[in-house]
């Protein structure tokens, strides 16, 4: 089955610096990669997501970028704020998971002012 | 609004009893899913659902179990607790066939130790 790898576990940037997560997926097959945002004590809630058919995504101060030959893909956060900091998971589907996804172990990140 | 609901939102039991967590969605959503999340391990697969009546296993599934009654709830039950299950709870929910069909709703977790 699918596993993916994430990197780093805590990140530690300064208000208005960029925030870069690496996540690697093992099955070539996977064709979905969502991230997802966990505030302390509430549940994850989906920020952006990115298909196999598309090399870069994004939305206002975050993107996702995925290199399909290295089976990697990154998430990518600009002029960082305080209330960017969370946890932040990586997950990868694979074409015959139909719904399931297999998450990373999530990145802490930690904006200081 | 529709949302997913889980309560209890916090839970202590002791090793051996029998616990069940309940999810409740209004979104309608044929697939549900629960996860543990434990520190390091991010989320991990408990059972998940596909609709009424349809229930499989997921990467950790042993000492749980999962029933589907109707399309809103699929509720967890731990059979004899053990400490090793002490962890968070999420529950969540996705549509399929939908444009987004793939974005998975999450609850806001339940917490359970078992002493």
């Amino acid at each position: 089955g699918e596993n993916v790898e994430q990197h780093p576990s805590t990140l530690s940037v300064q208000e208005g610096d960029s925030a870069v997560i690496k996540c690697t997926y093992s099955d070539s097959a996977s064709n979905y990669f969502p991230w997802y945002k966990q505030e302390l004590g509430k549940g994850p809630q989906l920020i952006i997501d990115i298909r196999s058919n598309v090399g870069e995504k994004k939305d206002q101060r975050i993107a996702v970028t995925l290199n399909k030959t290295a089976k990697h893909f990154s998430l990518h956060i600009t002029e960082t704020q305080p209330e960017d900091s969370a946890v932040y998971f990586c997950a990868a589907r694979g074409t015959d998971s139909w719904g399931k996804l297999q998450f990373g172990a999530g990145t802490q990140v930690v904006v200081t002012p | 609004d529709a949302e997913i609901t889980q309560s209890p939102r916090h839970k202590i039991t002791e090793t051996g009893r029998q616990v069940t967590l309940a999810c409740h969605q209004t979104w309608n959503h044929n697939n549900m899913f629960w996860y543990r999340q434990d520190l390091g391990h991010g989320l991990r697969l408990i059972h998940y659902s596909y609709g009424v009546q349809d229930t499989n296993k997921g990467e950790v599934s042993d000492g749980y179990s999962v029933s589907r009654s109707n399309t809103e709830d699929l509720p967890l039950t731990l059979e004899s607790a053990a400490s090793s299950q002490t962890s968070v709870y999420f529950c969540a929910s996705s549509e399929p066939g939908l444009a987004d069909s793939d974005t998975q709703y999450f609850g806001p977790g339940t917490r359970l130790t078992v002493l």
